[in-house]
């Protein structure tokens, strides 16, 4: 079937550090993939997507490529801020009009 | 893009009283979602609700404990029965809207039910 799998988390790094957050998935045909943020006492928000093979999202200094090679799609972030702290959720549509499958998400906790 | 709005954002509820969760999209959409969010948790597929047939639920949800409809194009509500403690979580709407690089699903911001 169709899944999503992320890294454990949570991870902490210190502001400025490089983030990486590692996605895979299972999925029939060509699945859309996206990651979704959800920041304390919030929804969630989208924050990049992409919709075919070596595609790359990117959207507040962040990116993922879409790698149908390795069926990735990491998010990275050059240098993270305390204002990245969130959790953050790969996912994927399989066909249109399907609903997104989640990952379990990973909580990225950034201190100054 | 599509602006999503819930309401009610928050609320603490009696055990055993029902909640209706109301959602509003800014654009007309076909395909909406409900998903449910526990405490620490990723999000759970609730149902789908297509606009003019029933809504179509997943395993282990069932429509008399979660009703839904979806009048127009724009509007779905849940409702949460007879609630119990387990049922305490955060209730997402969302809507899938179309576009030239593909379909997006974009969420409201939730409703924060706390079941006393």
């Amino acid at each position: 079937g169709n899944s999503v799998t992320q890294m454990e988390g949570p991870v902490t790094l210190s502001e400025e550090a490089f983030l990486t957050i590692n996605c895979t998935y299972t999925a029939t045909g060509y699945p859309s993939l996206f990651w979704y943020v959800q920041y304390p006492g919030e929804g969630l928000q989208l924050l990049l997507k992409a919709t075919k093979a070596d595609d790359k999202g990117s959207n507040k200094g962040f990116e993922a490529t879409y790698r149908k090679e390795t069926t990735s799609f990491h998010l990275e972030k050059g240098s993270v801020q305390v204002s990245d702290s969130a959790v953050y959720f790969c996912a994927l549509i399989y066909q249109a009009g399907t609903a997104l499958i989640f990952g379990k998400g990973t909580t990225l906790s950034v201190s100054s | 893009s599509a602006v999503i709005s819930q309401k009610p954002s928050r609320d603490i509820c009696q055990r055993g009283t029902s909640l209706t969760i109301q959602c509003q999209v800014d654009s007309q959409v076909t395909m909406m979602f409900w998903y449910r969010q526990q405490p620490g948790q990723s999000l759970t597929l609730i149902a789908t609700a297509n606009q003019g047939s029933e809504a179509t639920y997943e395993s282990g949800f069932v429509i008399d404990k979660f009703p839904i409809s979806r009048p127009n194009l724009t509007f779905s509500t849940l409702t949460v029965s007879n609630m119990s403690p387990e049922d305490s979580s955060i209730y997402l709407c969302s809507a899938e809207v179309g576009g030239v690089l593909g379909n997006t699903i974009y969420f409201g911001e939730g409703s924060w039910l706390t079941v006393v």
